[in-house]
This record gives structure tokens, sequence and C-alpha cells, in this order.
């Protein structure tokens, strides 16, 4: 059974770090890409990062660029999203999700359970 | 950026009755291959999203054969055959053409 669990949100203030961690388990981590996606108390989706299996190729939402790091350990079989200067617009809950890759992109196939990140003073 | 719309943002369904929900794209979502970049998603009351429509009309592993979706270029349609209640939740459409990728702001469906 293909399960993602995320670890890592907080209560942080605004312009401290935070790390968020996944932990996959279940299929061949090492051969999918892999994505974060959050969503803001109340309101819709927002995709925020992207990296390929062997993490030389990654993708970023604007607003986070220069400011948040997504990373992997294949050995580990996790997921990692490293977050800097957080601002209270970074407040939601994160989620890890598995990129399908059927006939091209094929839509996030599985997602985490979701880790909350709050960012106030 | 690819601008995603849906509609309507609400939708009250009857059980066992049809239902639809659009989602329009400010540019094309063709690939030169022939597939549309375009998911659905439904997110239902306190859970993660799932997967339900990929590449605009193929549905996901395990989802009910009432679910179906179509379009092309920049209109696109998700439709329920007959609606059930655990269908209840939020809708999103999602364009994975070029980043970043977007989301719709959500179709809420409900039971009358």
């Amino acid at each position: 059974e293909v399960q993602l669990v995320e670890s890592g949100g907080n209560l942080v203030q605004p312009g401290g770090s935070l790390r968020l961690s996944c932990a996959a388990s279940g299929f061949t981590f090492s051969a999918y890409w892999m994505s974060w996606v959050r969503q803001a108390p109340g309101k819709g989706l927002e995709w925020v990062a992207n990296l390929r299996q062997d993490a030389n190729e990654k993708y970023y939402v604007n607003s986070v660029k220069g400011r948040f790091t997504i990373s992997r350990d294949n050995a580990k079989n996790s997921l990692y999203l490293q977050m800097t200067s957080l601002r209270a617009e970074d407040t939601a809950v994160y989620y890890c999700a598995r990129l399908h890759w059927g006939l091209g992109v094929s839509g996030f196939d599985y997602w985490g359970q979701g880790s909350l990140v709050t960012v106030s003073s | 950026e690819i601008v995603m719309t849906q509609s309507p943002l609400s939708l009250p369904v009857t059980p066992g009755e049809p239902a639809s929900i659009s989602c329009r794209s400010s540019q094309s979502l063709r690939r030169p291959e022939g597939y549309n970049s375009l998911d659905w998603y439904l997110q239902k009351p306190g859970q993660s999203p799932q997967l339900l429509i990929y590449l605009g009309s193929y549905r996901a592993s395990g989802v009910p054969d009432r679910f179906s979706g179509s379009g092309s270029g920049t209109d696109y349609t998700l439709e329920i055959s007959r609606v059930e209640a655990e269908d209840v939740g939020v809708y999103f459409c999602m364009q994975s053409l070029q980043t970043p990728w977007t989301f719709g702001q959500g179709t809420k469906v409900e039971i009358k």
C-alpha cells in the first residue's frame, strides 16, 4: 500500500525557518517525480514544487523561489521541503504528493495527509 | 501563468441526478502529442485531495465509472452521471502543461 506521511509542521515566527519531511512507503520511491502542494486555511490548492527522480531537475512556484528548497533522499525514501524567510502567507497545510507519469505527466495519484505550517508572531 | 477558471463555484445536487463542472484555461492545454494536460481532483470533507481524471479524460485507478472527463484546448468538463452522497466535497481542476502548475478555484458540491 502506497503511503506518504508528512511531518515537521509547526508554529513559526515570520522570518523563521522550518523543514518538512515526507516519508514514502509501498512503492519504489526513486522511480517517481515528487511534489509539494499547499492549501491555506479555507482556501484552494496551490502547487509549490516538483522534483525529478535524481533530484537534478526541480521547479517552484514564483512566490517561494529563493526561499524554499525541495530535496530528496532516495536511500531513505524521503522527500523534504526546507522553508526559510517564512511569511504569514505561507501559512497552509502542506501536502506531499506522488506524480503519476503515464502518457506524460498524469496527475498526483497519491497524497499525504498534510502537515500544518502556521507563520505568526 | 495559466489561469484556470471553474464554474459554478457551488453546485447543489440531487442524489441520482447528473452533475457537471466546467473548467476553462487561459490558454490551450493541448500537447503536441495530442494529450490534454488537465486533471480533476476531489477533496472530500476533512480529507486530502484524490485524483479522479488525468490527461483530460482518463479515469484514475479505482475511480467509479460514473465520473467522466471531456474537453480539449481551453474548455473541459467533469461529469457525474448519477450523483451519490459520497461525491460531496470540493472539485478542483489543475493544469500541468507549464509551470507554475495552477488549480481552479474549486467547485463545492453538496447535496440539496
